[in-house]
This record gives C-alpha cells, structure tokens and sequence, in this order.
C-alpha cells in the first residue's frame, strides 16, 4: 500500500527567508503524481503544486518548487521568500496511476504547520 | 463564486442524532470526492462519484455512512446515530474529470462536533 510521511508536525521560520518542508512516500509503481496543498485557517484546501513521476525536471510555481527525488522517494517543498500569508497547513499527496482503475484516490501526509513570523 | 460550496459550515450535534452535509461542486465537473480531516490529521478518503458510474465506497468506515449523488450535481454525505469519533471537518472536491492532471477543487468543509 502507498503510504506518505511528513516528519515535520510544525516549522517556523522568519519572513523572506526559504524553507523545505518534507515529504516521502512508498510506492511500488514506476509512474505517478505527486502534489503540495496548502490549508489556511479557512480550511479552503488549495493546490500549490504537482509533479508527475515521469517528468525528471522540478516544478516550479513562482515562489515555490520541489526537489523530487525519485529514487529516493522523496518530494520536497522549497517556499522561496515566504510571506506572511503563507503561514498554513500543508499537505503532501500521491496519486498512483494504478488506481485511476478505480477511484483517482489522493493518499495524504499527516500535514506541516508552517508558521511564517513577521 | 464558483467553487466548491458546502453546508452547514458548522454542525453541533448530539450523540446518536443524524446528520447530513451537503456539497454543491463546480459546475460542468463530473468527479466529486468527499474526505475526512481528523484534527490535527491529513485527508481520509470516503467516497468518489465519477458520472453516472457506481460510485466508489471504500473508504467509508462504517454503515453508518451514506452519500448520495444526483446526476453531475449536488451530493449528500448522511451519517446515522453519529459518534464522537465521527467530529471531524468533512471536505468535497470536485474535478472536470478523473485524473492526476486534472485538479480537484475543494470546499471550504463542514466542521461537525458531536457532543
């Protein structure tokens, strides 16, 4: 079964400075997608970014862009700048293609609160 | 707007009652999820809807949990004889179609407490 670990509960990290937060997950299938979700206080679940397994070059969205590390199984977030309105839940998902068989199910992470502080 | 809309926000119920929550998705999006966030906790998947297809119940942890979809439109997660282990906030999200590329869309949630 697919699992997806986030070890880090909560960070904090002053603003305009860079932070990582990680993500692993465990996979036996060769192609998949991988996502970053934010969840502020309103609880509006929101895509920050995806990546496709097949696809070797990082994604990037503005500020913020992953180093996925496919053999490593590891997918993290780079939030560059990070702004006051970044302080949020995140959440690390994988969807395995195999289940696009069945129900396009998102396995998630347990979340990292991140705390941007002025 | 036109996002995902759900209802009530907030839900207060006592132990043993029935509830029911709802879920208005996008317009013209034909898959539609609904999870569950423990506090403190990621998303549990429940129930996928995809068209007129059946829908997938797999995750729904017990027969107390219902949901119904009519058509492409509206959707309805009923939980019976609630639990306090059933608090939690309950999101729907819906997608244009079923896919890792295609993003699905969240509600802002329901948060049920159940006393």
């Amino acid at each position: 079964a697919q699992t997806v670990t986030q070890s880090q509960p909560e960070m904090s990290v002053q603003e305009a400075e860079t932070v990582t937060l990680s993500c692993t997950y465990d996979t036996s299938e060769n192609n998949y997608y991988l996502f970053w979700y934010k969840q502020p206080p309103s609880r509006q679940m929101i895509l920050v970014i995806r990546q496709e397994a097949y696809k070797q070059q990082n994604a990037t969205e503005n500020r913020f862009s992953v180093n996925f590390q496919k053999a490593a199984k590891s997918f993290s977030l780079k939030i560059s700048d990070s702004q006051l309105g970044d302080t949020a839940m995140y959440f690390c998902a994988f969807m395995g293609t195999l289940s696009m068989d069945s129900n396009y199910q998102l396995i998630w992470g347990a979340g990292t609160k991140l705390i941007i502080k002025p | 707007g036109a996002g995902v809309s759900q209802s009530p926000s907030n839900k207060v119920t006592e132990k043993g009652k029935d509830v029911e929550l709802r879920c208005d998705p996008i317009s013209g999006h034909t898959a539609l999820y609904w999870y569950r966030q423990r506090l403190g906790q990621g998303l549990e998947f429940l129930i996928y809807f995809q068209g007129n297809s059946a829908p997938d119940k797999s995750g729904l942890p017990s027969d107390r949990f219902s949901a119904e979809r009519t058509g492409e439109s509206v959707s309805t997660l009923t939980i019976q004889r609630t639990q306090q282990e059933d608090s939690a906030v309950y999101l729907c999200a819906s997608s244009r179609v079923s896919g890792g590329l295609n993003e699905q869309f969240f509600g802002p949630g329901t948060r049920l407490t159940v006393l």
